[in-house]
């Protein structure tokens, strides 16, 4: 069974431009969630769906930010215009929220640089 | 507000030898999951091992097992027979489940499996 699958694995970008992270889910799992990792703030969720909603994006640090989850098997993470400080890993999960546990697994991230 | 302290930056353990990474938590809820998750140098997030506030025995996962101690608020994964694939960022985490699924992140001990 496939893990979550996120592309690209890497992107190098400069100033000002867009970028796009995609995020495919495991089959079946109803909850997506986006996070961003970096030395100084750790790993920091910037929003969560729920069969496709979102249903906090309190963590997306400002406009130039946005998610879409169009269906339940495939969400993107946009940053227009992108800017140096947006250089991380961007992780995306998934889970099922019918299980007690409600373990998120992880896609293997993208690295982003922002040149 | 939930908060996960991890309070060692970085450990070092012998091969073949057992170590304990520790992981405190502060939470008013009643019931909560705490998580471990691996990050090796590759970058990737791998769930470890889950423990539910209500689980009145501790979880083991093959060499992995969490000391789950309730009244102290500490989770601290346990790791026997170590190997060199073990040398990795470690991450406990925590969800009340009142919240949904939203997922906080302690800081992550890094652990050096030596020969």
């Amino acid at each position: 069974d496939a893990g979550v699958i996120q592309s690209p694995r890497h992107e190098v970008t400069e100033m000002g431009q867009e970028v796009t992270l995609r995020c495919k889910p495991i089959s079946g799992h109803d909850y997506l969630f986006w996070y961003r990792q970096t030395m100084m703030r750790g790993l920091e969720l910037l929003i969560y769906f729920n069969n496709n909603v979102p249903i906090d994006d309190s963590g997306m640090p400002e406009d130039r930010f946005s998610a879409k989850m169009p269906n339940a098997s495939f969400s993107t993470l946009k940053i227009q215009p992108s800017e140096p400080r947006d250089s991380a890993v961007y992780f995306c999960a998934s889970s099922s929220g019918r299980g007690a546990k409600n373990i998120q697994y992880f896609g293997a991230g993208t690295r982003l640089s922002v040149l | 507000a939930q908060k996960i302290t991890q309070t060692q930056p970085g450990m070092f353990v012998q091969e073949k030898e057992a170590v304990t990474l520790d992981c405190t938590y502060d939470t008013s809820d009643q019931s909560y999951g705490l998580f471990w998750y691996k990050q090796p140098s590759s970058g990737e997030m791998i769930f470890l091992i889950y423990q539910g506030s209500y689980d009145e025995q501790n979880a083991t996962e093959g060499r992995y097992s969490l000391n789950f101690q309730k009244a102290r608020k500490s989770a601290n994964l346990v790791i026997s027979a170590s190997q060199l694939g073990d040398s990795a960022m470690y991450f406990c985490a925590m969800r009340n489940t009142g919240t949904a699924s939203k997922l906080t992140f302690g800081t992550g001990t890094r652990l050096q499996v030596t020969l």
